[in-house]
């Protein structure tokens, strides 16, 4: 079978730093995304990670541990535009084909 | 470059009926991909289109079927709609020698009385 797990919630205050956890189980695994949704709209791509280590942008980092079968997001600098779900998404990469397997999603929580 | 679009925006239909929605993928963008997405849950992927052939399908009856058009556009139809079909149809393109990353349109949010 195949699994994603990350926190349901997580609330923070503006300027500060929140790291968004993800684990998962699943066979075919080429990478792991990270994709923003804010309330009624379009699922946004962070963030991709194909091999094993750091990958920086702007205030958005991500991170995967291919061994530990976990990633992370990390957000820095807080703004309230960052209150939204992120999703953490497996690649599944096979026979010309790249499909998405999303997590359930964190809800992040900016307050002032 | 207008993106991913989609259409219509809402829809409201009845059990037993049929719905089709629409997608215009991204410009230079050669595969398209349907998600469904339940409130409160991740998206869940229906099935990808590529060279107007279905490529890959997720565990979803087959009262979910779709085309993909020469334009590379493509269409989402449901049949006999259930009250749990009521979800937000998402479709998103990309490039099929770009894996890593794929643009989603606005959505359709479909709603089953």
């Amino acid at each position: 079978g195949q699994s994603l797990e990350q926190p349901s919630e997580v609330t923070a205050v503006e300027g500060a730093i929140v790291q968004i956890n993800c684990t998962y189980q699943t066979s075919g695994f080429y990478g792991l995304s990270w994709y923003q949704q804010h309330d009624g709209g379009a699922p946004t791509f962070l963030s991709y990670n194909g091999l094993d280590g750091l990958e920086e942008t702007g205030r958005f980092s991500s991170f995967l541990s291919r061994s530990d079968s976990y990633g992370y997001l990390l957000l820095q600098e807080l703004q309230m535009k960052d209150s939204a779900s992120y999703f953490c998404a497996v690649n599944r990469y096979g026979g010309a084909t790249n499909k998405l397997i999303f997590g359930t999603g964190t809800l992040l929580a900016v307050q002032p | 470059d207008a993106g991913v679009t989609q259409s219509p925006t809402h829809l409201i239909k009845t059990r037993g009926q049929q719905v089709t929605l629409r997608c215009s993928p991204k410009s230079g963008h050669d595969t398209v991909s349907w998600y469904q997405q339940a409130l409160g849950q991740g998206p869940q992927f229906i099935f990808q289109y590529y060279e107007e052939e279905e490529r890959q399908r997720g565990n979803f009856p087959d009262r979910f079927s779709g085309h993909q058009f020469p334009n590379y556009s493509s269409e989402l139809n449901v049949n006999a709609l259930l009250l749990g079909d009521s979800a937000l149809y998402l479709c998103a393109s990309s490039f099929s020698r770009a894996y890593n990353e794929q643009f989603f349109g606005p959505g359709t949010r479909l709603t089953v009385l």
